[in-house]
């Protein structure tokens, strides 16, 4: 199957520092979804980025499909943004999608 | 709030117990999934539903019962599990990304049911 893989692993930035969080995955994806899982476990969708580049606030994500990999970026980080960051590829299960999660990256933003 | 509701959001059993956890989903979305996060461990799809047919079992042992009674709601039936089964339980839904213009089949998720087995 796919394999997804996620760096760093871990990253540990101050208080308004910028940083950028990368996704690669080894076959050709139709799409690609960002999540953030918050300390209390909740997965939130941050983008949902087949191709291109996509901005939200202070977040913004760019994938080149065609070199298989996606990128997320934090600018000005604040606590709140603290948690793990997951990018994942479908895959067709019958004719629903199955997500394949990538490892993470464990963010920590301190004051 | 992602439309997709889940409970209880702690559940503690021993090994000998059943109990089930609960989802819902107010999206009007037709396929519903159960992954599992154990510590240190990537997320691992275990059922997919899809217009309330099970598509997908991804090898997962049978003290796990999943049952979904219509696209909104999506239940796991848990019976005599172990302790290496503790972990957050999470489900998600989306629309058919095959069905009609525009579904672009994107995941939302609840906020989890977090399981310990004694």
């Amino acid at each position: 199957g796919i394999q997804v893989e996620q760096s760093p692993p871990d990253l540990i930035l101050q208080e308004g520092a910028n940083s950028t969080l990368r996704c690669n995955f080894s076959d050709s994806v139709n799409n690609l979804q960002w999540f953030h899982q918050n300390p209390w476990g909740q997965l939130i969708n941050l983008f949902y980025i087949p191709s291109g580049t996509k901005q939200n606030g202070r977040l913004s994500a760019t994938t080149v499909a065609t070199e298989r990999y996606s990128l997320l970026y934090i600018s000005s980080s604040q606590t709140t943004d603290s948690g793990v960051y997951f990018c994942a590829v479908p895959r067709r299960a019958g004719t629903a999608s199955k997500l394949t999660f990538g490892t993470g990256t464990r963010l920590q933003v301190t004051l | 709030e992602t439309g997709v509701t889940q409970t209880p959001r702690h559940l503690v059993m021993g090994m000998t117990n059943k109990k089930s956890l609960k989802c819902e989903q107010h999206l009007g979305h037709n396929a519903m999934y159960w992954y599992k996060q154990s510590a240190k461990k990537p997320l691992e799809l275990m059922f997919v539903y899809s217009l309330e047919e099970r598509v997908e079992n991804n090898s997962v042992p049978s003290r796990f019962s999943p049952e979904c009674p219509n696209s909104s709601h999506l239940f796991l039936h848990l019976h005599t599990l172990q302790p290496e089964d503790s972990a957050l339980y999470l489900c998600a839904s989306s629309q058919l990304p095959f069905l009609g213009q525009g579904n672009t089949g994107e995941l939302f998720f609840g906020e989890g049911s977090r399981l310990t087995v004694l």
